[in-house]
Formats: structure tokens, C-alpha cells, sequence
């Protein structure tokens, strides 16, 4: 069947360090990926997306990767801080897919602590 | 910057009642979607509208249907609603076409219905 997964448990990480978020999927191949941020009570709002043929994509302190043969992305922010904390939601367009559909993650909450 | 707007931020109605969210973007996009989302399950689309008076199921519309009329409105319907639809409702908009200005969603800040 086809999933997309995100680590469910919260990432707990120190002001300062590189926080990352990992997001799987099977039986997909996604024309391009996308990483939003959600805070409580609030709609996801839009970060970076990645297309299957690139590898990396930086925006600021954010970095995703993504690669195919793994179906793995994995999303970094560096120098983290407090205003980090959210929920970080992955999502993918299939490859099939038309319209902008996209599959949601779970998505993985972030605390980052002073 | 482009707004979604959805009519109300809480609404608690008893089952069976006939529900209507409402969700209006100002940025004059082409598809407009509405998400319910759950915890530990994501945000799992309902129906999609990609024109005026057009729409397209989802991966869950039992139970709802959807109205767009005009090209800025997209109207969710809970045609008689039940316990299993108490849930957050996100409504997201898109302009058509490929580039990541055009792929990218913008979301409201979502309803949370109660049924009761």
C-alpha cells in the first residue's frame, strides 16, 4: 500500500543545534516534495519543495534533501531556535498526480528548548 | 500575500444536521481543496475543485459534497453529519499550473467541527 510516514514521537532538541526531520514513503514516485510548518491552530504554511531530480535545496537556516532511491527527504534547520517550534508536515505529489494533489505526512512536532 | 479565509474558526453541530464550511481566497487561484485532519493520520483530502463548478473526489468524500459557484468560493457540505466527521477542516488554495509559485498550497487557518 502506499504510505507516507514522519517520525510521530516529538523531536526535543537545544537552542542552537541542527534539528532533523525525517520523512519516508513507499510506493510513490513523487514528482516533487514539500515541507510546511504548522503551529497549533493554525493552517500549514508553505516552506521549500524539492523536485525528484535535485538533491538539495537551502532556503536560509532550512536544507531539504531528497533522495529517490531511499524514499527519503530529510529536512534540516540549522542554528535552531525557540520560534522553531511547530509541526513539520511533509508532503508529495505523485507522479500520476495532476491539480497540485497532494499526500500529507502526519507530520513530526518540533520543541526546540533554551 | 494571498488570504484563504474560512467562515468560522469553531462550530459545534448535533448529527444529522446539514453543515456548510466555507472557505473564500482572494488571490484569484484556480484550485481550491478542502483537507479534514486528524491526529496521528495527516491531512487526507475530501475534494479538490481545479475550475468554477468543477470538482473532483478526493480520497474520503463520503459523507460530503462540495459547491463553487464563483471562482474565489469553494463550499464544503456535510450533507447529514455524524460523529466520525468531528475533525479539523483545512481549506488550501493553488494557482493552476507547474513552477513552485503555482505548486506550492495556501491554507486557511481552518475550522474544528464538533458533532455531537
Amino acid at each position: 500500500s502506499q504510505k507516507i510516514e514522519q517520525n510521530s514521537e516529538a523531536l526535543n532538541i537545544q537552542e542552537g543545534k541542527t534539528a532533523t526531520l525525517t520523512c519516508n514513503y513507499t510506493n510513490y514516485s513523487p514528482a516533487y516534495l514539500q515541507w510546511y510548518r504548522q503551529d497549533p491552530g493554525r493552517g500549514p504554511v508553505f516552506l521549500l519543495l524539492i523536485r525528484e531530480n535535485e538533491k538539495e535545496k537551502r532556503k536560509e537556516r532550512l536544507k531539504v534533501t531528497f533522495d529517490t532511491t531511499l524514499k527519503q527527504s530529510l529536512f534540516h534547520i540549522t542554528a535552531s531556535q525557540p520560534a522553531d517550534s511547530a509541526t513539520y508536515l511533509c508532503a508529495l505529489a505523485p507522479s500520476s498526480g495532476g491539480y497540485n494533489k497532494l499526500i500529507f505526512g502526519a507530520g513530526t512536532r518540533l520543541a526546540v528548548h533554551p | 500575500d494571498v488570504k484563504v479565509t474560512q467562515s468560522s474558526r469553531y462550530l459545534v453541530k448535533r448529527t444529522g444536521e446539514k453543515v456548510f464550511l466555507e472557505c473564500v481566497q482572494d488571490m484569484d487561484h484556480e484550485n481550491m481543496f478542502w483537507y479534514r485532519q486528524d491526529p496521528g493520520l495527516g491531512l487526507r483530502l475530501i475534494y479538490f475543485s481545479y475550475d468554477v463548478k468543477m470538482k473532483e473526489k478526493g480520497d474520503i468524500p463520503e459523507g460530503y459534497s462540495v459547491s463553487r459557484e464563483k471562482k474565489e468560493r469553494f463550499s464544503l457540505i456535510l450533507e447529514s453529519a455524524s460523529t466520525n466527521q468531528t475533525s479539523m477542516y483545512l481549506c488550501a488554495s493553488s494557482q493552476a499550473g507547474t513552477g513552485v509559485a503555482n505548486e506550492k498550497l495556501f491554507f486557511g487557518s481552518g475550522t474544528q467541527l464538533s458533532v455531537l
